[in-house]
């Protein structure tokens, strides 16, 4: 069992509609969680991080964090084609190191 | 303005030929990461350095090597032993209190 897992993708959805990114992590002792974004041939960069239960909201970006099932996702609202792209996952597992998922891309389609 | 500056961004190299990538950062972070990106596939790490003149292995460090003289500067050289040596390098540094990194624009190697 991979420590980070992610659905590669790709996840196409219509321009305007809900994506839905989802994340699964094997380490109960992990702390932190990190959502970024890479665009093609681009370095990723931070969208949000999320450290407890719950949702948390920022702009048209929610990260969700169920620490009791090990799953973290991120729901991008009004999705818009300039969000194609892979959505990495990291997670900062006990012993302060940071693993990321193998990423799931998103296609939005106009 | 703050951030991470890695070169070059594009390297073309014969096999058999050392190169070395650098990683500079004016962010004031103590921890550096080097990571590895394959097409379509995720970030692996290959060294990472907590703090000046001490690192460790990730889970791919072999053929590389690297060395942190300096708390700015945390140079990759891919060495010939590295049997696949094409990829994206990413270096990145870590905040110490989120755990974030920042990455900088990345290295792209080519062996011909």
């Amino acid at each position: 069992q991979k420590e980070v897992e992610q659905n590669s993708g790709p996840l196409s959805v219509p321009e305007g509609a809900i994506a839905s990114l989802n994340c699964t992590y094997s380490d109960r002792g992990s702390q932190s969680f990190f959502w970024y974004r890479q665009y093609s041939g681009k370095s990723p960069e931070l969208i949000m991080f999320i450290y407890s239960n719950g949702d948390k909201e920022d702009g048209r970006f929610t990260a969700q964090l169920n620490k009791a099932s090990q799953y973290v996702s991120l729901l991008i609202r009004d999705s818009q084609p300039s969000d194609s792209a892979t959505y990495l996952c990291a997670v900062i597992k006990a012993g302060n190191m940071l693993t990321f998922g193998g990423g799931t891309r998103l296609m939005v389609k106009p | 303005d703050g951030g991470i500056t890695q070169s070059p961004k594009y390297l073309f190299r014969k096999e058999g030929q050392n190169v070395t990538l650098s990683c500079e950062q004016n962010l004031n972070h103590d921890a550096m990461y080097w990571y590895r990106q394959d097409p379509g596939q995720g970030l692996r790490l290959i060294y990472y350095s907590q703090i000046v003149n001490d690192f460790q292995k990730g889970d791919i460090a072999e053929g590389y090597s690297v060395s942190r003289e300096k708390k700015e500067s945390f140079p990759l050289t891919v060495t010939s032993a590295q049997k696949n040596p094409t990829a994206f390098y990413l270096c990145a540094s870590r905040v110490t209190n989120t755990g974030e990194l920042f990455f900088g624009e990345g290295s792209r190697l080519t062996v011909l």
